[in-house]
């Protein structure tokens, strides 16, 4: 068990729909982060979180709208995305973002497919 | 642009053959970890190393940290089916990078 679970894990969206995806982490950890990975990319990281406040923001596109409401939860919020959005959106918690060794703990991820 | 470049990035063995996976940079990094992704589950962290030089050892699986600190290795010895998967690298210098990747297929 990872500690990290991600909902939903499959999801099919239009381009014009509205959607939202959530994460919780169960292992009391500060940091929580969102990654897209794509078939032919690296992992590439999107936003990190440390208690609440968003300290990295890799010049994603405003279409990715993150929410991290507690320390426990974090959400990324979809509007209009485009086909090359379609990815496997996973979640991570760790204790202290700031530790370049701390380890990272993943959820499972959700299938994003936009028609 | 940090990039990790990892190679192979596909390999097919049979159960039972060694292998050695590489992630390398031109970049040096402060410390270097390893995660196994499984097939509909996320990363799963197998070691760190942060010294140069440095070699850890986990049941069958050896890593080495390169000297300058620049790039890494994974060797698996007896290879197994529940080897299989997708192997990632991940550098520090300040916030954690991911190499590109070595997806293995063990055949029993």
């Amino acid at each position: 068990e990872t500690g990290v679970t991600q909902t939903p894990r499959h999801l099919v969206m239009g381009m014009t729909n509205k959607k939202s995806l959530k994460c919780e982490q169960h292992l009391g950890h500060n940091a929580m982060y969102w990654y897209k990975q794509s078939a032919k990319k690296p992992l590439e990281l999107m936003f990190v979180y440390s208690l609440e406040e968003r300290v990295e923001n890799n010049s994603v596109p405003s279409r990715f709208s993150p929410e991290c409401p507690n320390s426990s939860h974090l959400f990324l919020h979809l509007h209009t995305l485009q086909p090359e959005d379609s990815a496997l959106y996973l979640c991570a918690s760790s204790q202290d973002q700031r530790i370049s060794t701390d380890t990272q703990y993943f959820g499972p991820g959700t299938r994003l497919t936009v028609l | 642009t940090q990039l990790l470049e990892q190679s192979p990035q596909f390999l097919s063995i049979q159960e039972g053959e060694n292998l050695t996976v590489y992630c390398n940079s031109s970049s040096v990094f402060s410390s270097l970890q390893w995660y196994r992704q499984e097939p509909g589950e996320g990363p799963v962290l197998l070691v760190t190393v942060v010294t140069g030089g440095e070699v850890k050892k986990l049941k069958r699986l050896t890593f080495q940290f390169g000297d300058a600190r620049k790039d890494s290795s994974l060797h698996i010895t007896a290879a197994q089916p529940g080897d299989t998967g997708l192997y990632l690298c991940a550098g520090a210098p300040d916030k954690l990078i991911f190499g590109t990747g070595t997806r293995l297929q063990v055949f029993p």
